[in-house]
């Protein structure tokens, strides 16, 4: 069964920084690309950034680009997102999902993990 | 970037009936369209993808259509757990979303 765990959300202050993890298992975690989605509270849903199963190919929205990276550790099935410099904007809940294919862009978004909230505030 | 319309914004339906939501995009993304299910409170689920390719363990009374700009989801008969948002994607390069479509009970 797959299974995504993400954990690191919290309240941050603006221009803050958290890393988000994401405990995978299930799967043969270096075969598949993954994502980070980000829902804000009551709004819908977009994708912020991917990576390579490999792990040499990242993926950034513009929205984020400069703040936010993304990385994976193969090894311990862990995915990262470094989001610095935050913004209020980036308030919501992360999910850490994975994409039916290894490459990047994200596709098909085939497991989703339960989220992790941000919470961006003064 | 390529925008995702749905519509309508809300859907009211019985149990049992068949529901028909729609999903256009500003610029041909061919079959690269995938459909979702978000319940309050919980992650979204993938249901279709490729257009009209159901995922896994995703019951046969979803199913999509469509190709190029124009894409349906139909659910046949609407049961108590299928009330829900429903989102649209394309992944034609950048992944993008749709506003969703709430399916409620009529």
């Amino acid at each position: 069964e797959v299974q995504l765990l993400e954990s690191g959300g919290g309240l941050v202050q603006p221009g803050g920084s958290l890393r988000l993890s994401c405990a995978a298992s299930g799967f043969t975690f270096s075969s598949y690309a993954m994502s980070w989605v980000r829902q804000a509270p009551g709004k819908g849903l977009e994708c912020v950034s991917g990576i390579s199963g490999s792990g040499d190919s990242t993926y950034y929205a513009d929205s984020v680009k400069g703040r936010f990276t993304i990385s994976r550790d193969n090894s311990m099935n862990t995915l990262y997102l470094q989001v610095n410099s935050l913004r209020a904007e980036d308030t919501a809940v992360y999910y850490c999902v994975k994409d039916l294919t290894v490459v990047v862009p994200p596709s098909i978004l085939d497991y989703w993990g339960q989220g992790t909230l941000v919470t961006v505030s003064s | 970037e390529i925008v995702m319309t749905q519509s309508p914004a809300t859907l009211s339906v019985s149990p049992g009936e068949r529901a028909t939501l729609s999903c256009r995009a500003s610029q041909s993304v061919s079959s690269k369209l995938a459909w979702y299910q978000q319940k309050p409170g919980q992650a979204p689920r993938l249901l279709i993808y490729a257009a009209s390719t159901r995922a896994s363990g995703i019951p046969a009374r979803f199913s999509g259509s469509g190709s190029g700009t124009e894409f349906t989801l139909t659910i046949s008969s609407l049961q108590s757990e299928d009330f829900a948002v429903y989102y649209c994607q394309h992944y034609n390069n950048w992944p993008g979303f749709g506003q969703g479509t709430k399916v409620e009970i009529k």
